[in-house]
């Protein structure tokens, strides 16, 4: 189970800190990624992490403005979004990867809103 | 990579077959594809991996096919709970990312 927390209004320019918290997986063994959603658009990878978190990825969108993290002592993983813009506007889901062979995510919280509005 | 789904609405009766189309814009390992399903108000849930195997729950009425650059995921009878938008995924590798398709709603005629 993934439960995120942590959405919320922003003014454009200002910060915001996701947190995703995982049960009934050994999260240390799973690579995660942030996926996000506008609202009646489509799905948006926005950044992943490694296993032991020493290599992070970021869509070209986000990259220089967001950063993702995790703590596996406390089976937690984060999203650092600095600078934001109206269209950074969406729910965000965290997502547990499935890595070699195959590729994808399947296991998906239900989300947390971000609205970034003045 | 970019991948367009087709057609964007399909509109079908229950009992009918549903065939929907992925296209990448670039040719990829067939390990790398996967489709997801996603009702409103949900998040997005798990339904072939592999462009072919069905994750866990997924009924065998769910079947994917393709290879290279054009994948499908395939419903032999549309059942009422299939009603939903469903989304075909690619992994990239350098730079490691995902990419999904714009999604394909398929409503009830």
């Amino acid at each position: 189970q993934l439960v995120e927390s942590g959405g919320g209004l922003v003014q454009p320019g200002g910060s915001l800190r996701l947190s995703c918290v995982a049960s009934g997986f050994t999260f240390s063994s799973h690579v995660m990624s942030w996926v996000r959603q506008a609202p009646g658009k489509g799905l948006e990878w926005v950044s992943g992490i490694s296993r032991s978190g020493d290599s992070t990825n970021h869509a070209d969108s986000v990259k220089g403005r967001f950063t993702i993290s995790r703590d596996n002592s406390k089976n937690t993983l984060y999203l650092q979004m600095n600078n934001l813009r109206d269209e950074d506007t969406a729910v965000y889901y965290c997502a547990k990867c499935s890595w070699a062979p195959y590729y994808n995510m399947d296991v998906w919280g239900n989300g947390t809103t971000v609205t970034v509005s003045s | 990579v970019v991948l367009t789904q087709s057609p964007g609405t399909l509109s079908l009766s229950p009992g009918e077959r549903a065939t929907l189309s992925c296209r990448a814009s670039q040719s990829a390992t067939s390990s790398y594809q996967a489709w997801y399903q996603q009702k409103p108000g949900q998040p997005p849930r798990l339904l072939l991996y592999g462009a072919s195997t069905r994750a866990t729950g997924t009924p065998a009425r769910f079947s994917g096919s393709g290879s290279g650059t054009d994948f499908t995921l395939t419903i032999s009878s549309v059942e009422p709970e299939d009603f939903a938008v469903y989304y075909c995924q690619q992994y990239g590798s350098s730079p490691p990312m995902y990419s999904f398709g714009q999604g394909t709603r398929l409503e009830i005629k």
